[in-house]
């Protein structure tokens, strides 16, 4: 079945430093890819997304290119703030009988230190 | 818009006792999502509604759960009874039926 794996955490970095989150994907045709975040406390929020080969989602400085020979969607930063620290998930989308489904990684935490 | 609102946003319960978890979605969004997020398991999928109508429940760990949604505007999920491992911080998420989904802030469970 489909499935996303993500580079296990925790990643600890300075700030200004760059940032990559690995992410690969096993799925049937050609899903949408998410990036979700999580601040401490809060809920999943949608970061950027991709829905075809070769789109590049960005937002917040945070980019990621849905790569489809490579079945990846790595998530780079060139400078992290202090405000990045977070909970960092991979996902795609799963639109079957009718209905989208997201399906999650396990999830990357980011801290970040001044 | 609010977004997504859930009550309580803690709940400290003892073994055995009934817990009930509620969700007011994003009005206009048809669909409703249930989560469970836990260090050992990550983000679950435990169940999702269409206009008020579940349409998959697989991800229900056992009948001790159970989830409702009697109108467009509130959800439950009900735990009874309720044991230690099912201490986790439980999501609702609402969606107009696009492939993005919005979450509440969850509501973190600990059973005693």
């Amino acid at each position: 079945g489909d499935s996303v794996t993500q580079m296990e955490g925790p990643v600890t970095l300075s700030e200004e430093a760059f940032l990559t989150i690995n992410c690969t994907y096993t799925a049937t045709g050609y899903p949408s890819l998410f990036w979700y975040v999580q601040y401490p406390g809060e809920g999943l929020q949608l970061l950027l997304k991709a829905t075809k080969a070769d789109d590049k989602g960005s937002n917040k400085g945070f980019e990621a290119t849905y790569r489809k020979e490579t079945t990846s969607f790595h998530l780079e930063k060139g400078s992290v703030q202090v405000s990045d620290s977070a909970v960092y998930f991979c996902a795609l989308n799963r639109f079957s009988g009718g209905y989208n489904k997201l399906i999650f990684g396990a999830g990357t935490r980011l801290a970040v230190h001044p | 818009d609010a977004g997504v609102i859930q009550s309580p946003r803690h709940e400290v319960t003892e073994m055995g006792q009934e817990v009930t978890l509620r969700c007011k979605p994003i009005s206009g969004h048809d669909y409703l999502f249930w989560y469970r997020q836990t260090m050992m398991r990550g983000l679950e999928l435990l169940i999702y509604f269409n206009n008020n109508v579940p349409i998959d429940d697989s991800g229900m760990p056992e009948d001790r759960f159970s989830a409702k949604m009697p109108n467009a505007s509130f959800s439950t999920l009900k735990i009874q009874p309720s044991e230690p491992r099912d201490s986790a911080v439980y999501f609702c998420a609402s969606s107009p039926g696009t492939d993005e989904q919005f979450f509440g802030p969850g509501t973190r469970l600990t059973v005693l």
